[in-house]
């Protein structure tokens, strides 16, 4: 799985855009560019994730690079719920038969403020 | 929306006792997951789960561990002899398709070992 690079920490004002970056230089063709959240201790939570495009869901945009080096999570707007530990993952679309490990780093704490 | 659910939310436990952690993945899903997280710490892959048998498992994952899926519906972790070190959060998580899919995650059980 590609090594994923996060800052540790973000402050973002509330009803800002919170765009938070993530570089995977060693990302492999067949690797997917997941994100997580995690709120306070409570069980990870799915963002989006993409392989090459531009994704977007209900929660967030994902902007990944050309090359697919590095990638930006972008919350819209974001609120103090959103305030949390964010991970990025690279993870092999092809690693074993019936297998999904993610592999969590420590991820950059955002800190959405009033 | 469908969850995961993982019982019970906190569980002590002397040292040397055996543990059993539950959870009931989302209905339609066939890839199941543990996952734990040591105070302050990276969330880490045990083992993850698929037709009946484990299809990874980490380095943690050792035979102090097993996982079983007695019923259809449930989904275990056992801790045959617990270790102080063994105190973390579980996270159970279960995904419909291995790659491509997001993972949907349990709230956690945290166990403590004293």
């Amino acid at each position: 799985d590609a090594k994923t690079t996060q800052p540790t920490s973000m402050d973002c004002a509330e009803g800002r855009a919170a765009n938070l970056p993530c570089n995977h230089s060693t990302i492999s063709g067949n690797e997917y560019v997941y994100w997580y959240r995690q709120i306070h201790s409570q069980g990870p939570q799915y963002i989006i994730h993409g392989l090459k495009n531009n994704e977007t869901n209900e929660m967030a945009s994902l902007i990944i690079t050309e090359d697919r080096k590095s990638s930006t999570l972008i919350l819209p707007h974001a609120t103090l719920r959103d305030t949390a530990v964010y991970y990025c993952i690279g993870t092999n679309a092809y690693s074993g038969a019936g297998s999904y490990q993610l592999t969590f780093g420590k991820g950059t704490k955002l800190s959405v403020i009033p | 929306e469908p969850e995961v659910t993982q019982t019970p939310s906190h569980q002590v436990t002397q040292m040397g006792q055996e543990v059993i952690l539950r959870c009931v993945p989302i209905s339609n899903h066939l890839y199941f997951y543990w996952y734990r997280q040591i105070l302050g710490q990276k969330v880490e892959f045990l083992v993850s789960f698929y037709n009946n048998e484990i299809s990874e498992k980490s380095e943690i994952f050792d035979d102090q561990f097993s996982v079983e899926r007695p019923d259809g519906s449930n989904f275990t972790l056992k801790i045959r002899s617990t270790k102080l070190e063994d105190s973390a959060m579980y996270f159970c998580a279960s995904s419909v398709r291995r790659v491509g899919t997001e993972a949907f995650f349990g709230q956690g059980t945290r166990l403590t070992v004293v």
